[in-house]
């Protein structure tokens, strides 16, 4: 069974903190996602990762990096977080294809700007 | 107007109903389907992958019609633990990136 494992289900951070949110996944996918899920505006890429040091913007990446150093490790850094940030990420993996494959998620990190 | 599109409901339906969801997708090379299923604050969960000839996993059934663009989950004999919100999710290109609809809730009642 894939595991996606994100490193905290909740915190709480202060405006112009650096944030760094951890995800791992032991199944061996070369493809990882970071998400972030709003009421009313679904699913929204930030980032995304199909090899190790590679990374392409998603949908929003403003306020965002990431950093891919090992294969089964994706991290998405807030340079200085904002109070615009609290919201739910969710980090995603999936093996390549040329079919697109599903994608397997972490139970999530709500995170709460003050 | 969005890439995936789904009516949010919620659709109210009683134990034991049949209740279906229809989804748009706007592009037409798009090559992957699937229904993800997402409980209140939890992460979404594959459900099915939605294939051309339609498949069936026990109570339900997903159907692809690509001449129209659009695609539907059939739920027979609905349980209470069917209550989540169903987020249809469409595949396109060669970098793994999917399309994630807004979902839509379903709430079962006694």
């Amino acid at each position: 069974d894939v595991k996606v494992t994100q490193s905290s289900r909740y915190l709480v951070k202060r405006t112009g903190e650096k944030v760094f949110l951890e995800c791992v996944q032991d199944m061996d996918h070369e493809n990882m996602f970071w998400y972030r899920q709003d009421p009313g505006l679904g699913l929204r890429l930030i980032y995304f990762s199909y090899d190790v040091k590679m990374k392409e913007k998603g949908d929003i990446p403003e306020g965002y990096s990431v950093s891919r150093e090992k294969k089964e490790r994706f991290s998405l850094i807030l340079e200085s977080a904002s109070t615009n940030q609290t919201s739910m990420y969710l980090c995603a993996s999936s093996f390549p294809g040329q079919l697109q494959q599903p994608q397997h998620f972490g139970d999530g990190t709500r995170l709460s700007i003050l | 107007r969005k890439e995936v599109e789904q009516d949010p409901g919620p659709f109210n339906v009683p134990e034991g109903a049949t209740v279906a969801f229809n989804c748009t997708y706007s592009n037409s090379a798009s090559q992957s389907f699937f229904w993800y299923r997402q409980d209140c604050r939890k992460e979404p969960k594959l459900l099915m992958s939605v294939y051309s000839s339609g498949n069936e996993d026990g109570r339900f059934t997903a159907q692809l019609n690509r001449a129209s663009q659009y695609i539907s989950l059939l739920i027979r004999d609905s349980k209470l633990s069917d209550s989540a919100t169903y987020l249809c999710v469409v595949g396109s290109g060669n970098t793994g990136k999917l399309i994630f609809g807004q979902g839509t809730t379903l709430q079962v009642k006694p």
